[in-house]
């Protein structure tokens, strides 16, 4: 099966512009969580989205935000990019269920976002 | 809300030797899961933790989850090059939701 992907790899963008970044789970998975990293805070839970609701929602502020599509693919927007947006941005899918409970997660590569 | 601290931030190991980190959880979990993160790369899974006072090895790696379910312990025997990376546990709620420890950064001398 191939692994998770994700588009684009490397972005630069300027303050106050805003970004889409793309995610395709593996194969059957049906749920999709976002994280960030960064050196000084580590892995920040952003969202999970499963069957296109997002299930699950970290302490982010309003500027991020994310959507799931029928085909299980997944988005991540921030608006009014700020330069501490600078970060790894990780997708990772997992064989998640209906009920409510933390399965593995299988990381993508991860997009690195620059904000300059 | 939920805290995951992991301790140590930093481990040196010389080839060859012991090391264990912790993973502490200020809540009781329902599941515990490790991963191991190479410089440079994505989080990989390791394992997950269910029960109560599991242990669970793989190789020369062995994990445990403590008997209250807010703890957990990775240790790793006759440290190799090869485990190199920074390694993260991740304590899962009652809803399904992750919080991720920082992380042990552990740096392997020959």
């Amino acid at each position: 099966k191939a692994g998770v992907t994700q588009t684009p790899r490397y972005l630069i963008k300027t303050r106050g512009q805003q970004v889409t970044l793309s995610c395709s789970p593996i194969s059957g998975h049906r749920s999709v969580s976002w994280y960030q990293q960064t050196p000084g805070q580590g892995l920040q839970f952003l969202f999970e989205y499963f069957s296109e609701t997002q299930r699950n929602k970290g302490n982010f502020p309003g500027r991020f935000s994310g959507r799931q599509f029928s085909n299980s693919r997944s988005e991540m927007n921030v608006s009014t990019l700020e330069l501490g947006d600078s970060a790894l941005y990780l997708c990772a899918s997992s064989p998640g269920l209906a009920d409510r409970r933390s399965y593995e997660q299988y990381f993508g590569p991860g997009t690195r976002l620059t904000v300059t | 809300g939920q805290q995951v601290m992991q301790i140590p931030q930093y481990q040196h190991v010389q080839e060859g030797e012991d090391f264990t980190t912790y993973c502490n959880s200020s809540t009781t979990l329902s599941n515990i899961q490790w991963y191991k993160q190479r410089p440079g790369g994505h989080p990989v899974f390791l394992i997950q933790l269910v029960k109560s006072g599991e242990v669970k090895k793989q190789k020369r790696l062995t994990f445990q989850f403590g008997e209250a379910k807010k703890n957990s312990s990775l240790h790793i025997t006759a440290t190799q090059t090869t485990d190199v990376g920074t390694y993260f546990c991740a304590g899962g709620d009652s809803w399904g939701k992750l919080q991720f420890g920082a992380g042990t950064q552990v740096v392997v001398t020959p």
